[in-house]
């Protein structure tokens, strides 16, 4: 089984600011895909970013880039330029190769707040 | 496309009576899955269908839970004989064929009072 772990219950930072959402995961698979969802209060779960284990160039979109490191079973979200938008729920995801069909395993969340 | 779309928004029950959540996937998904994300956890993984498949539920919570798909459209999850414990939050979700990293499409949930 799986597990996902995110260390940092609440974080807080000034708009424009760089923070970086930390998340260490356990498996013993070798063909994986790591995500992380955004979920703003009383609406849905939105996709950020995804990664591939079986690549070494770490995923970027826009102001968010991870920090993959397979050997160390880390994956954490750095947001550039942080908004009053992000302000969010932060969720680390992962989900085995091969079609899915256990689903997802989320981490218990990071609750960012960007401050003006 | 508009989404996925879950029904309804909210539900208040009182215990013991039996409720039902119903998702609409986006058209072209044919992979559905349905969460239950309780105050301050992450989404926990219930049961997922390929078409009208039901192709892991293993991880319902209970008896109690069960969920189809009929047609490989809509799902339904119903829960009889509610306890306060099933007070959460339980989104579902779709995904398209050709697995990958393509990430799931969630929906804005069902949010289930129990009292």
């Amino acid at each position: 089984a799986q597990t996902v772990t995110q260390s940092q219950p609440e974080m807080s930072v000034q708009e424009a600011e760089t923070v970086t959402l930390s998340c260490t995961y356990d498996t013993s698979e070798n063909n994986y895909y790591l995500f992380w969802y955004k979920q703003p209060p009383s609406r849905q779960m939105i996709l950020v970013i995804r990664q591939e284990a079986y690549k070494q160039q770490n995923a970027t979109e826009n102001r968010f880039s991870v920090n993959f490191q397979k050997a160390a079973k880390s994956f954490s979200l750095k947001i550039s330029d942080s908004q009053l938008g992000d302000t969010a729920m932060y969720f680390c995801a992962f989900m085995r190769s091969g079609g899915g069909a256990d689903g997802l395993t989320f981490g218990k969340g990071t609750h960012l707040i960007i401050q003006p | 496309d508009t989404g996925v779309s879950q029904n309804p928004r909210h539900k208040i029950t009182k215990r013991g009576q039996n409720v039902t959540f119903r998702c609409d996937p986006i058209s072209e998904h044919n992979r559905l899955y349905w969460y239950r994300q309780t105050l301050g956890q992450g989404p926990e993984f219930l049961t997922y269908f390929q078409n009208e498949a039901q192709l892991e539920k293993s991880r319902l919570l209970s008896d109690r839970f069960s969920a189809e798909r009929p047609k490989g459209s809509f799902s339904t999850l119903e829960i009889q004989r509610t306890e306060q414990g099933d007070s959460a939050m339980y989104l579902c979700a779709s995904r398209p064929a050709g697995g990958g990293a393509y990430g799931y499409t969630f929906g804005s949930g069902t949010r289930l009072t129990v009292v």
